[in-house]
């Protein structure tokens, strides 16, 4: 199996522009998960989806962000407008139920 | 709010020596995970603790659970260089999937 693919690996973009973030979970994985990763508050859990359904998006920091899953193999994470602040590392996660997450390579976003 | 804390944040080692990572963690739970994280790169599985008195070996690193003392160790044996990273432990109460992660603990392992 290819793993959790995530797109772009790397992204530059400026204040108040739109910034999409693509994950492809591994196949038969149920759940996915989107975390963000920065030095100052660690790892956060976002969203997470079952079944493409979100279960929990507590953790999503404001309005400005969004997630879907329209079907089981591709999930996004939208930032509109971006922030400096918004700058980290965002990784996406599957799983076959409860059980051990597996990560994709992550996207470093960069807004200036 | 359930929280994680790892002791300690920074370890700096010698190769050859033992040492242990410590994670606390504030609510009742029958499951942990261990994660290592190499600089610039994602988050691999190392294992999985299902219940109390659970232990887990590969290689150079043993993990134990203790639910009781809510606290999990990461024991590493005999440390060498290819064991530099950050490793994380994670919490998941319920059962329910979602994880809260520790803040990470940066290991360096030199000569």
């Amino acid at each position: 199996d290819a793993g959790v693919i995530q797109s772009p690996r790397h992204e530059v973009t400026e204040m108040g522009q739109e910034v999409t973030l693509r994950c492809k979970p591994i196949s038969g994985h149920d759940y996915l998960f989107w975390y963000r990763q920065t030095m100052m508050r660690g790892l956060e859990l976002l969203i997470y989806f079952n079944n493409n359904v979100p279960i929990d998006d507590s953790g999503m920091p404001e309005d400005r962000f969004s997630a879907k899953m329209p079907n089981a193999s591709f999930s996004t994470l939208k930032i509109q407008p971006s922030e400096p602040r918004d700058s980290a590392v965002y990784f996406c996660a599957s799983s076959q139920g409860h059980w051990t997450q597996y990560f994709g390579p992550g996207t470093r976003l960069l807004v200036l | 709010e359930l929280k994680v804390e790892q002791n300690p944040l920074f370890l700096s080692m010698q190769e050859g020596k033992n040492y242990t990572i410590y994670c606390n963690y504030s609510t009742t739970s029958d499951r942990l995970y261990w994660y290592r994280q190499d600089p610039g790169k994602s988050l691999e599985s190392l294992f999985v603790l299902l219940s109390n008195g659970a232990v887990k070996q590969e290689g150079r690193l043993m993990a134990s659970l203790d639910t009781k003392a809510r606290l999990s160790t990461l024991h590493i044996t005999a440390a060498v260089h290819d064991l530099s990273a950050t490793y994380f432990c994670a919490v998941d109460i319920s059962s329910s999937g979602k994880l809260t992660f520790g803040q990470g603990t940066i290991l360096t392992v030199h000569p």
